[in-house]
């Protein structure tokens, strides 16, 4: 089973500034991995796919690098409503097919 | 707008069977180029996927659960549903139904808590 870690669990920023954020997987996910942001009491939302894509809808200032096993989201000018949990989740479509969950970072206002 | 909405009951005794169905509007559940999943957060926790369908029935699952997941699919009534046996107090979650393009979860129910007591 393929472990995403993410890091910090929790990063402490104000409005404006620059977030980056850490996913890093246990073995190589090439590009297969996909960010989400969770708002308290709502389901998560699909923020970026393929490392790199941001989603219908999304803002530019929200960015996804990496391939292989070290993947980034950056928010390039934090905004209030961005302040929330971030999930990274790889897919493994060859066998067995298995999706997995980081364990989440917490974006607080700072 | 493609709409899904989770239902089933909210409280599940230990031992039991935990069923939930997922109703889809606004699209067909039929579409080649889509598979429908569902993911599960523990209270204060992270998510966990359990298992995705495609419309003609073809199923995978996560290892870790797969002794006791079924999933179904309903293309009739454009629902699919989860079936969780030998439930005990860890599979208290909120149970999430989502749309997926080879992992990639675009759209999603707004989840339902089940609680596992007696």
């Amino acid at each position: 089973e393929i472990v995403l870690t993410q890091s910090p669990a929790t990063l402490s920023l104000s409005p404006g500034e620059r977030a980056t954020l850490s996913c890093r997987a246990s073995q190589s996910v090439s590009s297969y991995l996909a960010w989400y942001q969770q708002k308290p009491g709502q389901a998560p939302r699909l923020l970026i796919y393929d490392a790199s894509n941001r989603a219908t809808g999304i803002p530019a200032r929200f960015s996804g690098s990496g391939s292989g096993t070290d993947f980034t989201l950056t928010i390039s000018s934090l905004e209030p409503e961005d302040f929330a949990v971030y999930y990274c989740q790889q897919r493994s479509n060859w066998p067995p097919r298995m999706y997995t969950f980081g364990q989440g970072t917490k974006l607080e206002i700072k | 707008q493609l709409q899904l909405q989770e239902s089933g009951p909210g409280l599940v005794k230990p031992s039991e069977t935990l069923s939930l169905t997922c109703t889809v509007s606004g699209g067909s559940i039929s579409s080649s180029s889509y598979y429908w999943g569902w993911i599960r957060q523990p209270p204060g926790k992270g998510l966990e996927w359990i298992g995705s369908i495609y419309y003609s029935g073809s199923t995978y699952y996560n290892p870790s659960l797969k002794s006791r997941v079924t999933i179904s699919v309903d293309t009739s009534k454009n629902q699919f549903s989860l079936k969780l046996s030998s439930v005990t107090a860890a599979d208290t979650a909120v149970y999430y139904c989502a749309r997926h393009v080879y992992g990639d979860y675009d759209y999603w129910g707004q989840g339902t808590l089940v609680t596992v007591s007696s």
